[in-house]
């Protein structure tokens, strides 16, 4: 089945060590996406791709980088991951245009941080 | 900016009884309107959208500008309705991208 694939589900590191989650796609989606969920909260928006082009949301904080080498891959690096990072991380994609809204998630990586 | 509240954290209503989830919006121009879902160990998927205009798993969702609402209507719950839902809004059908309400849990009791 086409799908969205986020590896890892579950990621655990330390205090400011970093980390890379990553996001792989079977639809050829020209949109992806990366949203931040934290416990009983709206996901919120971190950035995304419209084909190469990067859009980082205004709060976004410079930690949260972002990287996709081709449609089919998208990677989320947190460079030093603090307290307040642990979250779930949920990537999504969407064909663009008309469909521009209609997301379809992947399962997402949960990232404790000790 | 854009802003989607729903009111309601947690709505429990019985087997067979009417839901209504709310939703609303703050927007100055015309929003496209979403409802996501999310089951039970499942991933977050769409539910419906305002400009498709149809039932989905027989529930329905009318746009009403005036009031600034999108509600999600069933008229008779099922036990397999109990997910977390989630209203988003999109300020134009371009690339912008969505802004997600806080949503609610529905908890469908036998």
């Amino acid at each position: 089945d086409a799908m969205v694939i986020q590896n890892p589900r579950y990621q655990v590191t330390q205090f400011g060590k970093p980390v890379t989650l990553s996001c792989s796609q079977t639809l050829n989606h020209n949109v992806m996406y990366w949203y931040q969920q934290k416990s009983s909260q709206a996901p919120k928006l971190l950035f995304h791709y419209y084909d190469k082009d990067f859009n980082n949301e205004a709060d976004t904080p410079d930690n949260f980088q972002s990287r996709r080498p081709n449609t089919s891959f998208c990677f989320l690096d947190i460079r030093s991951p603090g307290l307040g990072d642990a979250a779930m991380y949920l990537c999504a994609t969407s064909p663009g245009g008309l469909g521009a809204n209609v997301l379809t998630f992947g399962a997402g990586s949960r990232l404790t941080v000790l | 900016a854009q802003r989607v509240t729903q009111p309601e954290k947690l709505l429990s209503v019985f087997k067979g009884a009417p839901v209504e989830l709310k939703c609303n919006y703050s927007y100055s121009g015309s929003p496209e309107l979403f409802w996501y879902v999310q089951y039970s160990r499942q991933r977050l998927q769409l539910l419906l959208r305002h400009i498709s205009r149809e039932s989905i798993k027989g529930f329905t969702a009318d746009l009403n500008k005036g009031e600034t609402s999108f509600h999600l209507k069933k008229p008779f719950a099922q036990e397999e309705d109990s997910a977390m839902y989630y209203c988003a809004l999109s300020p134009n059908s371009g690339n912008t991208p969505l802004v997600f309400g806080k949503g609610t849990r529905l908890s469908v009791i036998a």
